[in-house]
């Protein structure tokens, strides 16, 4: 069971650059989150797409957008990446609000 | 939103039961305690979620105090992989959207020891 899927794993980019975070999960969810870890912190809400064809933003949405291209994937853009966007980024999706998460193994993100 | 408050840290014997505490005062009656852990840089990892009464699976067991107030996660048998950051979360599971998101804090950094 690949479960939920984060390519890529590692990522370094320079200031300005833009990419694209990809989030794949196979398990018919309904809802799929984006969450950033910061050394020693919880993690933080970026965006989530409570079912496919909607997307919200959570705590921390500035400086990226996102997109449920269908029900399985949900993607995170960095238009002009910045050092303060250096971080782990935590995809995870869950079938209804009354069930835990599953999250991916994370991408580790570093913009110099 | 309830405001959950864990110790930073726990040190527990491998082997022994380890039982970390978890203060959720201000909980309403529609949000559930979870529990999720962190190993290393891993994605975190649902353990186990209940209301009030408690509950048991093959990771753990989740006992809340009557008056909702307090619960506590019961690792019966720790292991030296069972070394993570333990996040407890209160959150109600009536709304979708924002309401029903998950806001992880600093949790408590159990360290299992040989």
């Amino acid at each position: 069971n690949a479960g939920v899927t984060q390519t890529p794993k590692f990522q370094v980019l320079k200031t300005g650059q833009s990419m694209t975070l990809q989030c794949a999960q196979d398990m018919n969810h309904n809802s799929m989150y984006w969450y950033r870890q910061d050394p020693g912190m919880g993690l933080r809400l970026i965006y989530y797409s409570a079912s496919e064809g909607t997307t919200d933003k959570g705590e921390v949405p500035n400086g990226y957008n996102v997109s449920r291209l269908n029900k399985r994937e949900f993607s995170l853009r960095l238009e002009s990446a910045a050092p303060s966007q250096t971080s782990v980024y935590f995809c995870a999706s869950r079938v209804e609000v009354n069930y835990g998460y599953t999250f991916g193994s994370g991408t580790r993100l570093t913009v110099v | 939103d309830a405001k959950t408050t864990q110790p930073p840290s726990m040190d527990c014997a491998e082997g022994r039961a380890a039982n970390l505490p978890c203060n959720h005062s201000t909980i309403s009656g529609n949000e559930y305690v979870y529990w999720y852990r962190q190993i290393h840089s891993q994605g975190p990892q649902y353990i186990i979620h209940g209301l009030k009464n408690n509950e048991t699976n093959e990771m753990a067991s989740l006992i809340i105090t009557e008056d909702r107030k307090s619960s506590t996660l019961i690792l019966p048998h720790a292991t030296l992989r069972d070394t993570a950051v333990y996040y407890c979360i209160a959150r109600s599971n009536h709304y979708g959207g924002s309401q029903g998101n998950l806001i992880f804090g600093k949790g408590t950094k159990l360290s299992v020891k040989p």
